[in-house]
């Protein structure tokens, strides 16, 4: 069974507006990665966050995570062509299972 | 460095027929995975490992094989390959632990028919 599961399964925004999906899952993590996956390519890691972490920034992405609510989101300002995708979240568990979620699909218009 | 390689990238079998995946990587991590991903269902842990002989069975291990007799290659076999294996297979590796940032390959799109 999947743990983490993202919220919208799909998305469409003009270029240059911010994206926002979101990642919930159902049991303690120890840390959870978001991954990008191009049409037809290998899945490209992100950003982890650990769960002792709160916020992580890296160029445009910008990812929270909330324990307490077993919930992390995934932004992506100033939106390009280049960032159509589909994003995947990833939990860590305790026991060490790496769970993915089915991902949501990231269309830039131009 | 290549990072995690894949061959083949796309192959089709007949039912019944067996076939090996390979998966290499150069980056000298422990811990290798093989994933298939299905529409809507995300991706899917079939085997991995945690280092060079050891090996473990993931969320959906039933009809493919594994063996880790060197650090760098990561084998999957698949014993007689049926239509409901019909994927994209991923491999993946991390350099310490499963817990880790996976480095994936560019996988490998089989067909079964």
């Amino acid at each position: 069974s999947q743990q983490g599961e993202e919220d919208p399964q799909a998305l469409s925004i003009q270029e240059g507006e911010n994206a926002t999906m979101n990642c919930s899952y159902k049991t303690s993590i120890n840390n959870l990665q978001w991954y990008r996956q191009n049409s037809g390519r290998g899945l490209v890691h992100l950003i982890l966050i650990r769960s002792n972490e709160r916020e992580k920034h890296s160029g445009r992405l910008r990812v929270t995570l909330d324990t307490s609510k077993k919930s992390s989101s995934l932004l992506i300002t100033a939106s390009r062509a280049a960032d159509t995708a589909s994003y995947f979240c990833a939990t860590v568990r305790w026991d060490y299972k790496l769970s993915f979620g089915a991902g949501t699909t990231v269309t830039v218009r131009a | 460095n290549a990072g995690v390689t894949q061959t083949p990238k796309f192959q089709v079998l007949k039912t019944g027929q067996s076939m090996t995946l390979q998966c290499a990587q150069d980056m000298n991590h422990e811990y290798m995975s093989w994933y298939r991903q299905d529409p809507g269902m995300g991706l899917r842990l079939i085997h991995y490992s945690v280092g060079a002989g050891i090996t473990d069975q993931g969320e959906v291990p039933n009809g493919y094989n594994v063996s880790r007799s060197t650090t760098e290659d990561f084998p999957l076999r698949l014993l007689s390959a049926a239509p409901s294996q019909t994927s994209v297979y991923f491999c993946a590796s991390s350099q310490d632990s499963y817990q880790e940032t996976q480095y994936f390959g560019p996988g490998t799109r089989l067909l079964v028919l």
